[in-house]
């Protein structure tokens, strides 16, 4: 059974749209984050939820905005996308000390 | 400002040999440091955990060190193998446990 899923893995689209990826864990931890990886592997931390709050958003433009219906989901959806922020997303979640990885989603914006 | 850096890029070794991967910090106050590996396409996956207060920490063929007057963590990989290549991050957590920093990556190709 996969620990933390992503949807969709694969991401390809157009300066200016809008775009959701969506997370989810059945590990059954209370915290999850979204982080960023650019193109030199460099992993940023950019919000954390603890059971559907927000706690952490590391200067994040506000086109995007995380959004929590349930402590097993963290979506990230994205607005007026640019050139910039194509990269890899991953979601994790927080066990007792260390994070479970998504496999990722690879944006591309054209 | 607060950085998190980790030893050359890329980092190759013949199989057999011992790998030794670096991560120094600046400007942090770590509760205790983790390393990842990763593997292309892949997410990180959690390898080993050492607390602030901790000198050493062993699994297997993996050691860690940490020394936070140097604020520095060595991690090493003995007798390597070629299965063993990969990138390998570090991550500093601070005392919320909730946050966590990477450092930059080291990119290990063990040679056949």
């Amino acid at each position: 059974d996969t620990a933390v899923s992503q949807t969709p893995k694969y991401l390809v689209t157009q300066m200016g749209n809008d775009k959701s990826i969506k997370c989810e864990q059945n590990l059954g931890h209370d915290t999850m984050y979204w982080y960023k990886q650019d193109s030199k592997k460099f992993l940023k931390i950019m919000f954390s939820y603890n059971n559907k709050e927000l706690i952490i958003n590391e200067t994040v433009p506000n086109r995007f905005s995380p959004k929590s219906p349930d402590k097993a989901h963290l979506n990230l959806h994205i607005n007026s996308l640019e050139l910039g922020d194509s990269a890899v997303y991953f979601c994790a979640s927080r066990g007792r000390n260390e994070q479970f990885f998504g496999p990722g989603t690879r944006l591309t914006v054209l | 400002s607060q950085k998190i850096e980790q030893n050359s890029e890329a980092l190759n070794i013949q199989e057999g040999k011992t790998a030794t991967l670096t991560c120094n910090y600046t400007n942090y106050s770590p509760a205790y440091l983790q390393w990842y590996r990763q593997d292309p396409g892949r997410g990180p996956v959690f390898l080993l955990l050492i607390r602030e207060n901790e000198k050493e920490k062993r699994k297997e063929r993996l050691k860690v060190t940490f020394d936070t007057t140097l604020k520095q963590s060595l991690f090493h990989i003995t007798a390597s193998q070629p299965a063993d290549s990969a990138t390998y991050l570090c991550a500093l957590v601070l005392n919320t446990g909730n946050q966590f920093y990477f450092g930059t990556g080291t990119s290990l190709t063990v040679i056949p």
